[in-house]
C-alpha cells in the first residue's frame, strides 16, 4: 500500500530563516506530487504541483519554491521567510491517470515568529 | 476556476443523529471527493466519488454530476465523526477546489 511522509510535523522559525520542508511517498511510481497551505484551520490553497522531476509548476506567486529531486520526493523550500508564511502545509500524491483522487500526508505546521 | 460551496458551515449533532452535509460546484466535473480533517490537522480520504452512490460504514455520498452537487451522509454520529469535512473538484489542470468545509461537532 501507498504511505506519504512528511517533516518536520512542526516548526517554528524566525522571519527571515530559510525553510526545507520534505515529502516523500512509497509503494507507488511516477506519482503527481502536490503542496497545498491550509491557513487559520480552513482552504486548502495549491501551491504547487509535480507530473515528474525536475518538472515543477507554481499555482501562486509568492515567497516559496518546490522542488523534485527524485521520483518520490518533494521539498518546499524558501530562502527568507516571512509572517505570512505561517500555516499549515500539506503534501498529496495520486495516480498518474487519476490527477484529482488526492492522497494526503500528514503536515507540518509551520510558525513563523 | 471552479467554484465550490459547502454547506452548512457548521453543524452540532448529539451522539447518534444522522446529518446530512452538501456541496454544490459551479461546473461539469468527472470528479469529487470528500475529506474528514480530523483534530490532528490529517486530511483522510472518505470517498472519491465522481457520479453515482458509495457507502463505507456509517458514512455514504451520493453525487448528481449532471446537477452539479453531492451529499455526504453521516448516519449514528459517533465523537469520533467530529472534525471539518471538505469536498474537492478537480479541473482540467490538476487542480483540487476545495470549498470551505463544514465543520461537525458531535457531542456524547
Amino acid at each position: 500500500s501507498q504511505t506519504i511522509h512528511q517533516w518536520p510535523a512542526t516548526l517554528v522559525q524566525p522571519v527571515g530563516s530559510p525553510l526545507s520542508l520534505e515529502c516523500t511517498v512509497e509503494g507507488t511510481s511516477n506519482p503527481n506530487l502536490y503542496w497545498y497551505r491550509q491557513a487559520a484551520g480552513r482552504g486548502l490553497q495549491l501551491l504547487f504541483y509535480s507530473v515528474g522531476i525536475g518538472q515543477i509548476s507554481s499555482e501562486v506567486p509568492q515567497n516559496l519554491s518546490a522542488s523534485r529531486p527524485q521520483d518520490r520526493q518533494f521539498i518546499l523550500s524558501s530562502k527568507k521567510l516571512l509572517l505570512s508564511d505561517s500555516g499549515f502545509y500539506l503534501c498529496a500524491w495520486s495516480d498518474r491517470d487519476i490527477p484529482w483522487e488526492q492522497y494526503f500526508g500528514p503536515g507540518t505546521r509551520l510558525t513563523v515568529t | 476556476g471552479i467554484q465550490v460551496e459547502q454547506s452548512p458551515p457548521d453543524l452540532i449533532l448529539q451522539e447518534g443523529a444522522n446529518s446530512t452535509l452538501r456541496c454544490n460546484f459551479s461546473d461539469s466535473v468527472n470528479n469529487l471527493q470528500w475529506f474528514h480533517q480530523n483534530p490532528w490537522g490529517q486530511l483522510i480520504n472518505l470517498f472519491y466519488i465522481p457520479s453515482g452512490t458509495k457507502q463505507n460504514g456509517r458514512l455514504s455520498a451520493t453525487t448528481v454530476a449532471t446537477e452539479r452537487y453531492s451529499l455526504l451522509y453521516i448516519s449514528s454520529s459517533q465523537t469520533t465523526d467530529s472534525g471539518v469535512y471538505f469536498c474537492a473538484v478537480g479541473s482540467n489542470d490538476y487542480k483540487l477546489s476545495f470549498g470551505a468545509g463544514t465543520t461537525v461537532t458531535v457531542r456524547a
